[in-house]
């Protein structure tokens, strides 16, 4: 079946660090990838997408390229700041279905 | 937009009781989900509705929970009788049909069972 598995955490940098958490998945067909961001007591908000291979998602400084050869999705930031500070889940659906398939998440503190 | 609503934002109830949450998805969406976070278990889809129908309940842990949803804008979640391992977040979603939107989570429940 489809999964999602994520480089595990906790990660802890400090401000203006550049950021990688990596995803890679495993799917059949061209699933579309998503990156979302959940802060401390709120709901998961949806950070990027990419919907097919070589489309590049970007938000808020983040950026994320789905990479077909490699199966993965990595977000990444060049900068990092203190309001970053967040769980990060990496998530896939394949077209013509609702399930979203989660990775573990990977909570990130960034130090002023 | 007022995104999804979800209410109460905590709950603390004792075993036994009967729980009620209650979510509005964003207008015009067509799918709504009902997640459950707890920290051994991350995330956990419950059930989702597609057109106000429920389309695949297969991660309801059990009788004891239910959904409804009566119209496009209201959906509840139901647990009766509570359990202390019912302990966790529960969390709204809702999307618009699309190949590939993604889904718009609400704030939360807390649910505390003591």
């Amino acid at each position: 079946g489809d999964s999602v598995t994520q480089m595990e955490g906790p990660v802890t940098l400090s401000e203006e660090a550049f950021l990688t958490i990596n995803c890679t998945y495993t799917a059949t067909g061209y699933p579309s990838l998503f990156w979302y961001v959940q802060y401390p007591g709120e709901g998961l908000q949806l950070l990027l997408k990419a919907t097919k291979a070589d489309d590049k998602g970007s938000n808020k400084g983040f950026e994320a390229t789905y990479r077909k050869e490699t199966t993965s999705f990595h977000l990444e930031k060049g900068s990092v700041q203190v309001s970053d500070s967040a769980v990060y889940f990496c998530a896939l659906v394949h077209q013509g279905a609702q399930k979203l398939v989660f990775g573990q998440g990977t909570r990130l503190t960034i130090n002023p | 937009d007022a995104g999804v609503i979800q209410s109460p934002r905590h709950e603390v109830t004792e075993m036994g009781q009967e729980v009620t949450l209650r979510c509005k998805p964003i207008s015009g969406h067509d799918y709504l989900f009902w997640y459950r976070q707890t920290m051994m278990r991350g995330l956990e889809l419950l059930i989702y509705f597609n057109n106000n129908v429920p389309i695949d309940d297969s991660g309801m842990p059990e009788d004891r929970f239910s959904a409804k949803m009566p119209n496009a804008s209201f959906s509840t979640l139901k647990i009766q009788p509570s359990e202390p391992r019912d302990s966790a977040v529960y969390f709204c979603a809702s999307r618009k049909a699309g190949a590939h939107s993604g889904q718009f989570f609400g704030p939360g429940t807390r649910l505390t069972v003591l």
